[in-house]
């Protein structure tokens, strides 16, 4: 079945560390793949895609992600992390979302 | 541009009650997609709107209906409304058909309490 599995629930870093969140997807080809973060009582904000081509994708906010085929991880990453990072983070193909990953930052 | 507007932005309603929420696009795109977000469940998608026509319908009972306007404004309604209907419902707009293909344009939800 077409799913998008994110392991990490909650993670927790320091500010001003590097920061890695997992995605997984399962589909039968390649899907068209997001990465979305969510403020408290806000909508989602569309981070970066990835649709084909360079698989190191770069975003706003100082966000990047690896298209990794052989893995079928699409992971997002961020070399130092700010307080303003806290958030839920979704990863998506298609029209199917994550369970999200709550990241706390730590002073 | 103006980004994507959602009204109301909070809703109580009694169980058994009906609901009409309300999506405006940003201003050029044609797709409209319903998310419905609950802390169990997570992210899952309703439908897709494009030129008034559903294109996509996610695994949701007949009781959530929704419509599209020529102006590409969307209304989503949920009947018969049951206390798990409670959720924050997020509409989402993108320039192209496919709202998975496109990326897609948040607006801030509606909170929706069944009591």
């Amino acid at each position: 079945a077409q799913s998008v599995t994110q392991p990490d629930i909650h993670i927790t870093v320091s500010e001003g560390a590097s920061l890695e969140l997992r995605c997984n997807y399962s589909y039968g080809a390649t899907p068209y793949l997001f990465w979305y973060v969510q403020s408290p009582g806000q909508g989602l904000q569309l981070l970066l895609k990835y649709f084909s081509g360079d698989t190191l994708v770069q975003g706003i906010k100082g966000f990047e992600a690896e298209f990794k085929r052989s893995q079928s991880s699409f992971n997002l990453r961020k070399p130092s992390v700010h307080w303003s990072d806290a958030a839920e983070y979704f990863c998506a193909a298609i029209r199917r979302f994550g369970a999200g990953t709550r990241l706390t930052v730590k002073p | 541009k103006a980004g994507v507007t959602q009204t109301p932005r909070y809703l109580i309603k009694t169980r058994g009650q009906q609901v009409t929420l309300s999506c405006s696009p940003i201003s050029g795109h044609r797709s409209v997609s319903w998310y419905q977000q609950t802390p169990g469940q997570g992210l899952q998608f309703l439908f897709e709107y494009f030129s008034e026509t559903q294109r996509n319908k996610g695994n949701f009972p007949g009781r959530f209906s929704g419509r599209q306007f020529s102006n590409s404004r969307s209304e989503m309604n949920v009947s018969t409304l049951e206390l798990g209907d409670s959720a924050l419902y997020l509409c989402a707009s993108s320039s192209q058909g496919l709202a998975g293909v496109d990326e897609q344009y948040f607006g801030p939800g509606t909170r929706l309490t069944v009591t």
